[in-house]
């Protein structure tokens, strides 16, 4: 079974500094994996997602993650953190067929310092 | 924005009474899934469904039901809610493709079990 770890639950970070989020999986064969972020109150919103082409995907409002299978890890990054980063982040698998049902991480609360 | 919405927004019940939630959108998406999000867990997938009338169970399953009897509408019913059951719900759907299609979700509803 597929399952992710978010390593990390809160991460705090200054405006401007680098932001990294964590994230490994555990799977049979290299799976679908996505980022999404949900701001408070809302529903969760795409970031980025790792479909088997380029390694090193970019996604909306400036972050990007790299694919590492020999490392099984798939880590969020973005260079300088914005005050409207602030929210969680979930990290989550898919298979590569069918239905896209989601196996989610257990999601990391980013909190940006001013 | 995809076109999803959920009803109720939010719905407070009593244990041992049945619930009803409604996830509607208006892409014409083929897939439609319920999750739960629980602090410390993420999301979790509660049901699916990949066309009219053909729903399959998710992760956590137990205590819950489905049915989808028009390709825009997907329901989620606690027979006989539990307090274990509050959390809130959230409805996504997505295309025919895992590689290529996003899974877009709903504003979510938050159900509380007293």
């Amino acid at each position: 079974a597929q399952s992710v770890t978010q390593l990390g639950s809160h991460v705090s970070v200054s405006e401007g500094a680098l932001v990294l989020l964590r994230c490994n999986y555990s799977s049979s064969v290299p799976p679908y994996l996505f980022w999404y972020v949900q701001y408070p109150n809302q529903g969760l919103q795409l970031l980025l997602k790792y479909t088997s082409a380029a390694t090193l995907v970019k996604g909306i409002n400036g972050f990007e993650a790299e694919f590492k299978k020999s490392e099984t890890s798939f880590h969020l990054t973005k260079p300088s953190a914005h005050m409207s980063d602030a929210a969680e982040y979930f990290c989550a698998v898919s298979d590569l067929f069918g239905a896209q049902k989601l196996v989610f991480g257990q999601g990391t609360r980013l909190t940006i310092n001013p | 924005d995809a076109g999803i919405t959920q009803s109720p927004r939010h719905k407070v019940t009593e244990t041992g009474t049945p619930v009803t939630l409604r996830c509607h959108q208006t892409e014409n998406h083929r897939y439609m899934y319920w999750y739960r999000q629980d602090p410390g867990h993420g999301l979790r997938l509660i049901h699916y469904s990949y066309g009219v009338k053909d729903t399959d169970k998710g992760e956590v399953s137990d205590g819950y039901s489905v049915s989808r009897s028009k390709t825009e509408d997907f329901l989620l019913t606690l027979e006989s809610a539990t307090s274990s059951q509050t959390s809130v719900y959230f409805c996504a759907i997505s295309g025919t493709s895992a590689m290529t299609d996003t899974q877009y979700f709903g504003p979510g509803t938050r159900l509380t079990v007293l």
